[in-house]
């Protein structure tokens, strides 16, 4: 069974970069997408991007001036970078799964259990 | 401001059904998308439910069903219980913005 783990500073400076990797364990990187999704405190979801095992990506276009997804195959791991940062990104960030990002059909199968990230000085 | 309009919060009791709505535009709801429904409790992460529209993850009881009229998407729930409650989400690709976007999410007590 395929579980995701996300990992990085829980606390990251203004203007600095987010930094996440997400490691994928129970199976491979190969053929799916691989999302990541943030929630800020009490509020809801939204989409940041994703990556494909070929490497090709897609950006929420309100992040994509600021946003980089990349992975790691021989690692089974995604990551994620998020530059300029401020309190507004402060939220718990999750690596997702995704069969399909195919227009109209993608869905996002398994979650990792998300980790916190607060922008603070 | 999401863009797909959710009842914030809904209300049942055991054994009862109610239905999520997923509101949204011509661009992404009612256009050919299918859209997907997540299940979300406290500090956990959300859980697949309803995929393409109507059809169920192994393991998801049969008494989630999904459904779509128009612009307008839902989530069933029959027979509810108390492990039900939860937030809900759904989550539609829009072609306005060729991203992917989610429902605000709605709060189901039981």
């Amino acid at each position: 069974q395929v579980q995701l783990q996300e990992s990085g500073p829980g606390l990251v400076k203004p203007s600095e970069t987010l930094s996440l990797t997400c490691i994928v364990s129970g199976g491979s990187i190969s053929t799916y997408y691989w999302s990541w999704i943030r929630q800020s405190p009490g509020k809801g979801l939204e989409w940041i991007g994703f990556i494909f095992y070929t490497g090709s990506t897609s950006y929420n276009p309100s992040l994509q001036s600021r946003v980089t997804i990349s992975l790691d195959t021989s690692k089974n791991q995604i990551s994620v970078n998020l530059s300029s940062v401020t309190a507004a990104d402060t939220a718990v960030y999750f690596c997702a799964r995704a069969p399909t990002m195919t227009p109209g059909r993608g869905y996002f199968d398994v979650w990792g259990r998300g980790t916190l990230v607060t922008v603070f000085s | 401001q999401s863009a797909l309009t959710q009842p914030a919060s809904l209300s049942g009791s055991p054994g009862q059904s109610i239905t999520i709505s997923c509101t949204g535009t011509s661009s992404d709801v009612g256009s050919y998308n299918l859209v997907s429904w997540y299940q979300q409790h406290p500090g956990k992460a959300p859980k697949l439910m309803i995929y393409e529209g109507s059809k169920r993850p192994s393991g998801v009881s049969n008494r989630f069903s999904g459904s779509k009229s128009g612009n307008t998407a839902s989530l069933t729930i029959s027979g509810l219980q108390a492990e039900d409650e939860a937030d809900y989400y759904c989550c539609s690709y829009t072609y306005n913005t060729t991203s992917w976007v989610f429902g605000g999410g709605t709060k189901l007590t039981v």
